[in-house]
């Protein structure tokens, strides 16, 4: 089974268009997050939300919504996409760090290119 | 603000060898949490080590071990007998410790390891 999934793996669009980005997990944690890899492999954070609360909001583009409808779902929606939105995005999740270690758990990432 | 530096942007290592990557931190935290993690071509991130701050003893897991030096802000990761699924990006990762909720990764830049037959 896996633990943290995403869809679609990749993501071929033309700038200006909206899509969005799909995530679950089924470890029963109470964050998840979106991390941003850029073209030379620089993860950074975006959002994490804590039981489908925003937590954390990094300085991101309005164009960039995320939706946490439960706990195990975090989606990533995306407006006006541009050339440097190109990248690999990854959901993550993690238990809460009172319980463990807070280590994170990461999807296989979304490859998204923007023509 | 918490920063991390990994000094070696590429190392190579034959097969069966030892190498260490290197990785210090930057941060006025006492409690905290550091992790290594290995992405392969595939692009999964997969977590390869963890270390809590507060332990003295360093983390081992099977061929990976750490060099956990607190006052010097270091993290090294040692890889023995590598092998050839070894070769990915490794990244070192610092996470702050927070009582409500989890506070996201802030990661170092990644060192392409290659492991040579």
């Amino acid at each position: 089974d896996t633990a943290v999934s995403q869809t679609p793996k990749y993501l071929v669009t033309q700038m200006g268009n909206d899509k969005s980005i799909k995530c679950e997990q089924n470890l029963g944690h109470d964050t998840m997050y979106w991390y941003k890899q850029d073209s030379k492999k620089f993860l950074k954070i975006m959002f994490s939300y804590n039981n489908k609360e925003l937590i954390i909001n990094e300085t991101v583009p309005n164009r960039f919504s995320p939706k946490s409808p439960d706990k195990a779902h975090l989606n990533l929606h995306i407006n006006s996409l541009e050339l440097g939105d190109s990248a690999v995005y990854f959901c993550a999740s993690s238990q809460d760090q009172l319980a463990g270690y807070g280590e994170q758990y990461f999807g296989p990432g979304t490859r998204l290119t923007v023509t | 603000a918490q920063t991390v530096t990994q000094s070696q942007p590429e190392m190579s290592v034959q097969e069966a060898e030892t190498v260490t990557l290197s990785c210090t931190y930057d941060t006025s935290e006492n409690n905290y949490y550091l992790f290594w993690y290995k992405q392969p071509p595939s692009r999964q991130m997969i977590l390869v080590i963890r270390q809590e701050a507060y332990k003295q003893q360093n983390a081992t897991e099977n061929r990976f071990s750490v060099n956990f030096q607190k006052a010097a802000k270091s993290f090294s990761l040692k890889i023995s007998d590598s092998q050839l699924g070894d070769t990915a990006m490794y990244f070192c990762a610092f996470m702050k410790p927070s009582f409500s909720g989890n506070t996201p990764l802030v990661f170092g830049k990644g060192t392409r390891l290659s492991v040579i037959a």
